[in-house]
């Protein structure tokens, strides 16, 4: 069984559109996180969640709203895509956020903006 | 914010071929993760060390963090194709809960002839 698993995979769309992204985590972890990697292949942190309440937000265009429906989901919504959003989204999650708790990432979702 | 600096940026060797990666930071490591992403698989969890001097293996692959928790480095032994991919190190900083997000290094692509 996949431990985090985001859809969709792959991901082609007009500049302009919303889209989103679902990451479900079957491990029981109370945090969620959202990555992205650009096409420098650099992985930042987005957002994070703690039970479904947000901890860490990043400094991210308003255009990207993470939901939590319940601690096993994390959602990214992306409104009015642009060419720069282009890149791999990676969901993650964890224990409760103390060292030593490994954080345990998806296989990543392609995100082409033409 | 915390910097890692991972070297070499890539890195082609013989298959059978000893080989070392390392991650240096402009801080004190709190938790040092390593991951190992192949294309369309997502990252993979490898091994984490938090203590100064600690060192880990699996398989083939040793991790060591430095008594000054400031330098980690990753040894592979005998190298296969299968060892071939971008290893990334993540770094939490000090003080956990918000605070409690990966920093990653550029990466190292590994590359194993065979």
């Amino acid at each position: 069984d996949t431990a985090v698993s985001q859809t969709p995979k792959y991901l082609v769309t007009q500049m302009g559109n919303d889209k989103s992204i679902k990451c479900e985590q079957n491990l029981g972890h109370d945090t969620m996180y959202w990555y992205k990697q650009d096409s420098k292949k650099f992985l930042k942190i987005m957002f994070s969640y703690n039970n479904k309440e947000l901890i860490i937000n990043e400094t991210v265009p308003n255009r990207f709203s993470p939901k939590s429906p319940d601690k096993a989901h994390l959602n990214l919504h992306i409104n009015s895509l642009e060419l720069g959003d282009s890149a791999v989204y990676f969901c993650a999650s964890s224990q409760v956020p103390a060292y030593g708790n490994t954080i345990y990432f998806g296989e990543g979702s392609w995100l082409t903006v033409v | 914010s915390q910097e890692l600096e991972q070297s070499p940026q890539s890195l082609i060797v013989q298959e059978g071929k000893n080989l070392t990666i390392n991650c240096t930071s402009s801080k004190t490591l709190y938790g040092l993760y390593w991951y190992k992403q192949k294309y369309g698989e997502g990252l993979i969890f490898l091994m984490m060390l938090q203590k100064g001097g600690e060192e880990k293996s699996h398989e083939k692959i040793t991790a060591k963090l430095d008594e000054k928790k400031q330098q980690s480095s990753l040894h592979i032994t005998a190298s296969q194709p299968s060892h071939a991919g971008i290893y990334l190190c993540g770094a939490l900083p000090e003080g956990g809960g918000s605070n409690y997000k990966l920093t990653f290094g550029k990466g190292t692509l590994l590359t194993v002839n065979p």
